[in-house]
């Protein structure tokens, strides 16, 4: 089956301790990018990568950091997160020949 | 300045009634892409449904239509025959030409399906 996958989906943390959130993808696609959805303001992508090790800024990346060392696989660190990091995040996968993005289920993470 | 306006917080619709709901865009690209997702309460996304800036015809997927004006710069859902199950978050997104994995999203609008 075609899936995105994101683990952990739920997290409590506190402030300062490093945590990875992964991000995983079955379907070939060169297209990666890692959002947060906060109420009543969408959804903004935090980082995108075209390809393996292309990654690129999105509109608020501040205080996060990925890596693209596999097409598949594209994990979202947070190196000393913070209660501002509270969030739903999401990762997303797309393909040039294909219009939509597949999202993977969502990760809550609460820091405290 | 907003990629993506959606002014619309939340809706009521009755069962079986017609809704629309608004999107808005900015971009000075001739070539974008413009998208709805749907977030039903259980979080997931839900893709339904893409215009590209040069298509000549309304995209349609079902009970979906996308009402695209692109002098007006807007992108309206409509949802035919509204059922209980499209209560939901509904997103409104675009993607520029210049960058196929730029994507801007708006706020959201929340949709009631009253029975």
């Amino acid at each position: 089956e075609a899936q995105v996958t994101q683990n952990p989906r739920y997290l409590i943390t506190v402030t300062g301790k490093k945590l990875t959130v992964t991000c995983s993808q079955n379907m070939n696609h060169e297209y990666m990018s890692w959002y947060r959805q906060d109420p009543g303001l969408g959804l903004r992508q935090i980082y995108y990568s075209m390809n393996v090790e292309v990654t690129d800024k999105g509109d608020v990346p501040e205080g996060y950091k990925v890596s693209r060392k596999e097409k598949r696989n594209f994990p979202l660190i947070l190196e000393s997160p913070s209660p501002n990091q509270t969030s739903l995040y999401f990762c997303a996968s797309s393909a040039e020949e294909y219009n939509e993005q597949f999202f993977g289920p969502g990760t809550r993470l609460t820091v405290l | 300045a907003q990629k993506i306006t959606q002014t619309q917080p939340g809706m009521f619709v009755q069962e079986k009634e017609a809704v629309t709901l608004d999107c808005t865009y900015d971009t000075s690209d001739q070539s974008y892409g413009l998208f709805w997702y749907k977030q039903p309460s259980s979080g997931e996304m839900i893709f339904l449904i893409y215009q590209g800036s040069y298509d000549e015809q309304n995209a349609t997927e079902g009970r979906y239509s996308l009402n695209f004006q692109k002098a007006r710069k807007s992108a309206n859902l409509v949802i035919s025959a509204s059922q209980l199950g499209d209560s939901a978050m509904y997103f409104c997104a675009m993607r520029e030409a210049g960058n196929f994995n730029k994507f801007y999203f708006g706020s959201g609008t929340k949709l009631n399906v009253k029975p």
